[in-house]
């Protein structure tokens, strides 16, 4: 079966900090990425989508100079949350989609991000 | 741009009672986007519970059912009779074409549900 892993589950860094998110999908080809993030009291925000083989893009809000991503390929991503501060905290999914398929994406536990 | 509205939580119900999670959406890129409820339980990561991408179709998972109506713009979750053990948050999804040749997801705020014994 397709399954995703993140990692680490749980993080806590210093306001200012920058801190790094990994996902791994096995038992599919993870053509698309997609991140997101889910705020105190609020529903999960894409972040920003990275199908391989094309350019990532960013929604509004969210920029490459604050979250880089990288997708090198087709089981693994990563994401950077530069110069963390408050508002970042929350949980960040990672939801992995084949491009042959439908919409479907199969999502890890997340990583909980915690900013002192 | 396109989105999902929900039925605001948290919603108590009593097992054994039917239970109906409102899902409407609003999609102006697509005509068909692929409808999905996602459901987290406590401790859990986010799962698929069922999805449709044909129109007029009607998607089952444990109990649950949901038909997407094209009419209404809408993908109302229901059970019959629910279980404790359905006590989770719910989210309803609509995916839609990326300009990238792949899929993204816009969620809806998510419903909380807790059955009680």
């Amino acid at each position: 079966g397709a399954l995703v892993y993140q990692y680490p589950r749980r993080t806590i860094c210093k306001s200012g900090t920058s801190m790094r998110m990994e996902c791994q999908a096995v038992g599919f080809q993870a053509t698309s990425v997609a991140w997101y993030r889910q705020s105190p009291q609020k529903t999960f925000e894409l972040i920003a989508l990275s199908t391989v083989n094309s350019a990532i893009k960013y929604e509004q809000n969210f920029t490459q100079e604050k979250f880089p991503i990288s997708h090198p390929n087709l089981s693994f991503s990563s994401m950077t949350v530069l110069n963390a501060y408050l508002e970042d905290r929350g949980l960040y999914l990672c939801g992995a989609g084949d491009r042959g398929r439908d919409a479907e994406q199969f999502f890890g536990p997340g990583t909980r991000l915690t900013v002192l | 741009g396109d989105s999902v509205t929900q039925t605001e939580g948290p919603v108590t119900v009593s097992e054994s009672e039917s239970l109906i999670i409102n899902c409407t959406y609003s999609a102006t890129s697509i005509a068909y986007p692929n409808l999905f409820w996602y459901v987290r339980y406590p401790g859990e990561g986010l799962q698929l519970l069922l999805k449709v991408i044909t129109a007029g179709q009607k998607g089952s998972s444990r109990g649950f059912e949901a038909t997407y109506n094209k009419e209404t713009t809408s993908f109302h979750l229901q059970k019959a009779s629910v279980q404790e053990s359905d006590s989770a948050v719910y989210y309803c999804a609509l995916g839609e074409p990326a300009s990238s040749g792949s899929w993204q997801l816009i969620f809806g705020s998510g419903t909380q549900l807790t059955v009680m014994p």
